[in-house]
């Protein structure tokens, strides 16, 4: 079946450093792919999205890269700050007709001061 | 305007119990989803509602869970009877007709806890 995943399930930097989190994805119709933010207590946030007509998009310190080709996307944040500890999910959009979303694993990121 | 709404937030229940949780779409989203993360793994697909139809519900575990929509408004999903593997957090999502990933929106989920 569809699956997600997704690499590191923990990373920690420190404040000012870079944070890479990838995903693979194995079906290949999938065309749209959210990464959502989860902080405690609080339901996963949308923060970025790509289709797949683009190869990456950037949103102030946000950055993800889509290579269709190979199925994997990445998320890249730049000058990390302490609050933006919390658990990562990319996600893909899967199916035909009626569609659904198929989440990797998350990976939990602190970033410490 | 107003997110999705689930409640309760929290809930506690022994084991062969019933639990129901709610779930408030944004007003107007057709779309309604459940989710479920058990701990520590994925966001899991439970079903999907358009309006008051069940479109998809490939990843409810069993039949001892029972999710409706009546009206196609809001949303319960009955547990019944609980078991141990059953907890986790359920989360609940909503969006627009007929362009399923937009405005897709989570609420702030269910966390269910069988002991």
């Amino acid at each position: 079946g569809e699956n997600v995943e997704q690499h590191p399930s923990t990373l920690s930097v420190q404040e000012g450093d870079s944070a890479v989190i990838k995903c693979t994805y194995s079906d290949s119709a999938s065309n749209y792919f959210p990464w959502y933010k989860q902080e405690l207590g609080k339901g996963p946030q949308l923060i970025i999205d790509i289709r797949s007509n683009v190869g990456e998009k950037k949103d102030q310190r946000i950055a993800v890269t889509l290579n269709k080709t190979a199925k994997h996307f990445s998320l890249h944040i730049t000058e990390t700050q302490p609050e933006d500890s919390a658990v990562y999910f990319c996600a893909a959009w899967v199916g035909t007709g009626f569609q659904k979303l198929v989440f990797g694993t998350g990976t939990r990121l602190l970033v410490s001061p | 305007e107003a997110g999705v709404t689930q409640f309760p937030s929290h809930s506690v229940i022994e084991k062969g119990q019933t639990v129901t949780l709610r779930c408030d779409p944004i007003s107007g989203h057709d779309n309604l989803y459940w989710y479920r993360r058990v701990m520590g793994k994925e966001i899991k697909f439970l079903l999907h509602f358009v309006k008051e139809s069940k479109q998809d519900e490939s990843g409810m575990p069993n039949n001892r869970f029972l999710a409706e929509r009546t009206g196609g408004t809001y949303s319960t999903l009955k547990v019944q009877p609980a078991e141990l593997e059953d907890s986790g957090v359920y989360f609940c999502a909503s969006s627009q007709a007929g362009r399923s990933n937009y405005g897709y929106t989570f609420g702030s989920g269910t966390r269910l806890t069988v002991v």
